[in-house]
């Protein structure tokens, strides 16, 4: 079985500053992979950066960057330089051999002038 | 490239009735999966399909089905709905089945029963 933990219902972030998501998770499985989607207003979820297990360096996409901690079973998500397209709920998601993804309760990001 | 497509967008239905759900995924996607996210319990998955055939199954009662078609196009089906269906129903598709396939989701079908 598979549980993901975000504690932070919702963030405030300022334009062009930076902001961090957390996420912990659980897993029985040796290989498995993690996420972060986005789902903004018009609910369509939209892959962030995602992360293999077995990799030590932390997953970078432009703006989005991940601090993964394997051995706490962590996978925050940092956002830099906000901008306001970057309001959304941010789902953190886990998933293992199989594609089944278990996601967690979500972050709603605010982000302010 | 299209995306993944879902019809209906919308729909509203009242209790005891069954209601079919369509998705069609992006051209060369051969997998394709069902989320219902609702306030109360979040996204949950439904089930995968590939190939035509279930390979992972959510936990869900029974009412829910789903099956998938030779051109990968799939359907998932509710029956004798209850309230506490009113949710988004999200589907995803990806290459080909594993958790290495990036998945690519739908812009969801609203359902309402009433």
């Amino acid at each position: 079985a598979q549980t993901v933990t975000q504690s932070q219902p919702e963030m405030s972030v300022q334009e062009a500053e930076t902001v961090t998501l957390s996420c912990t998770y659980d897993t029985s499985e040796s290989d498995y992979y993690l996420f972060w989607y986005k789902q903004p207003p018009s609910r369509q979820m939209i892959l962030v950066i995602r992360q293999e297990a077995y990799k030590q360096q932390n997953a970078t996409e432009n703006r989005f960057s991940v601090n993964f901690q394997k051995a706490a079973k962590s996978f925050s998500l940092k956002i830099s330089d906000s901008q306001l397209g970057d309001a959304a709920m941010y789902f953190c998601a886990v998933t293992g051999t199989a594609s089944k993804l278990t996601f967690g309760t979500g972050t709603r990001l605010q982000v302010t002038l | 490239k299209a995306g993944v497509t879902q019809t209906p967008r919308y729909l509203i239905k009242t209790r005891g009735q069954q209601v079919t759900l369509s998705c069609s995924p992006i051209s060369g996607h051969r997998s394709v999966s069902w989320y219902q996210q609702t306030p109360g319990q979040g996204l949950q998955f439904l089930f995968e399909y590939f190939s035509e055939t279930q390979r992972n199954k959510g936990n869900f009662p029974g009412r829910f089905s789903g099956r998938q078609f030779s051109n990968s196009r799939s359907e998932m089906n509710v029956s004798t709905l209850e309230l506490g269906d009113s949710a988004l129903y999200l589907c995803a598709s990806s290459l080909r089945q594993g958790a290495n396939n990036e998945q690519f989701f739908g812009p969801g079908t609203r359902l309402t029963v009433l």
